[in-house]
């Protein structure tokens, strides 16, 4: 089974300062990688698929990258409303598994 | 927009069932697959499983034996079933939809979420 881990587990930033949030898989998933953000109380919702294209309404002060093992998101100039919980998911299409990340929570 | 709405009990006791249903809105009900997903307090997401219009299921292999997920398309509803809970099934279930794009898959609409709780 694929791990997945995020770092860091907390991240503390100030008003418009940018976010840099890392995933790590334990082998290569090549861009079967998705973010999410998700809010307290809140259900979660898609920010980044395939690793670096954005969702359907999704501001383009988020930004995903990466391949195989190593991905990242980015946040730009960050608000209040950002502030979540951010996680990320790999797949597997045979046998379909999706598995997330751990998450972290960006704090303003 | 589609627009999913779930419920069922919160509330169970060890060896009890656990019933939720899902109902799309607003939308065709042909979508790839709709998926059943949890997250206990405080933790991360686990996926739970799946289901297409055809009602071919995927099942996360750590509950793979207590599972059923079945759907009624006359009322664009799929439902979960998880047999004998135990408290680490505590947790808020949500149902979702598995969409893609550009050959990615990711789920792209929610439920709001049902909490339950086991407890004796």
């Amino acid at each position: 089974e694929i791990v997945m881990t995020q770092s860091p587990a907390t991240l503390s930033v100030s008003p418009g300062e940018r976010a840099t949030l890392s995933c790590r898989a334990s082998e290569s998933i090549s861009t079967n990688l998705v973010w999410y953000q998700q809010k307290p109380g809140q259900a979660p919702r898609v920010l980044i698929y395939g690793a670096s294209l954005r969702a359907s309404g999704i501001p383009d002060k988020f930004s995903g990258s990466g391949s195989g093992t190593d991905f990242t998101l980015t946040i730009s100039s960050l608000q209040s409303e950002d502030l979540a919980t951010y996680y990320c998911q790999q797949y597997t299409t045979w046998p379909p598994l999706y598995t997330f990340g751990p998450g972290t929570k960006v704090d303003i | 927009q589609i627009q999913l709405q779930q419920w069922g009990a919160g509330l169970l006791k060890p060896s009890e069932t656990l019933s939720l249903t899902c109902s799309v809105h607003g939308g065709s009900f042909s979508g790839l697959y709709w998926a059943w997903i949890r997250q206990p307090p405080g933790k991360t997401l686990e996926w739970v499983g799946e289901i297409n219009q055809n009602g071919n299921t995927n099942y996360n292999p750590s509950l793979k034996s207590r599972v059923a997920i079945f759907l009624d398309t006359s009322k664009t509803q799929f439902s979960l079933t998880l047999r004998s809970v135990n408290a680490t099934d505590t947790a808020t279930y949500y149902c979702a939809r598995l969409g893609r794009t550009y050959g990615k898959y990711y789920f792209d609409s929610w439920g709001q979420g049902t909490p339950v709780t086991v407890s004796s």
